[in-house]
């Protein structure tokens, strides 16, 4: 399973656009990458999942280049409700080599100040 | 979207009981389902795979006779610790797939198990 290497925190204020940038040098042809959001004592929500280029949905866009071996989150305009931890993660799509299961990293721990 | 509940969303219990945690799809089937446990502080730890029908399949150094995974039917995966003792006090947290796909995982909301 492809390992992910995110920084651990970052802070911003309140109406930035915030990036998160995730490394995955080793990322398989079958792997998709996601992205979960996660608030003290509940489980991972899903935000955005992309395969190559770019995806946009209504909370956020997620970047991807051609080399797949990174991705960037970026969640515009965050208020303080975006203070979170995010985790990037990389999966099987097809489910053939690992049945999907998903493997999380330390994620990056964002802090929205006012 | 995909809605995936946990039952109880938290228990304490003395040391020495077993505590069973219900995980269900709620909206779809799950031939899959996962369970992690997270410490304070920590991240996700991959504890076990649920199959449909089958054994589960556990990660390196989880205890499968300690963490029994009961997999009875596509909507319903349940994760018990038996003979639970303090240091099996977290947050445990289930996940499932939309059946016959693997590429995103839909979460529970958790439960938080003390262990006196």
């Amino acid at each position: 399973l492809a390992k992910t290497t995110q920084p651990i925190s970052m802070d911003s204020y309140e109406g930035q656009e915030v990036n998160i940038t995730c490394s995955h040098n080793n990322i398989a042809t079958n792997d998709y990458i996601t992205w979960y959001q996660q608030f003290p004592s509940q489980g991972p929500r899903f935000i955005i999942q992309g395969y190559k280029t770019k995806v946009t949905n209504e909370v956020a866009s997620l970047f991807i280049p051609a080399d797949r071996k990174s991705s960037t989150l970026s969640l515009p305009r965050v208020s303080l409700s975006d203070t979170a931890v995010y985790y990037c993660l990389v999966g099987d799509m097809d489910g053939s080599s690992n049945t999907g299961k998903l493997i999380f990293g330390q994620g990056t721990t964002l802090q929205v100040k006012p | 979207g995909a809605v995936v509940s946990q039952h109880p969303s938290r228990v304490i219990c003395k040391s020495g009981t077993s505590v069973k945690i219900e995980c269900r799809s709620l909206d779809f089937q799950a031939t899959t389902m996962f369970w992690y446990r997270q410490f304070p502080k920590q991240s996700l730890m991959l504890m076990a795979t649920s199959n449909e029908g089958s054994k589960a399949t556990y990660e390196q150094g989880v205890e499968k006779d300690k963490f029994l995974i009961n997999h009875a039917s596509l909507t319903l995966s349940t994760l018990t610790v038996t003979s639970a003792h303090p240091e099996d006090s977290s947050f445990y947290i289930c996940s499932a797939g939309l059946r016959g796909r693997t590429d995103t995982q839909y979460f529970g909301p958790g439960t938080r198990l003390t262990v006196l």
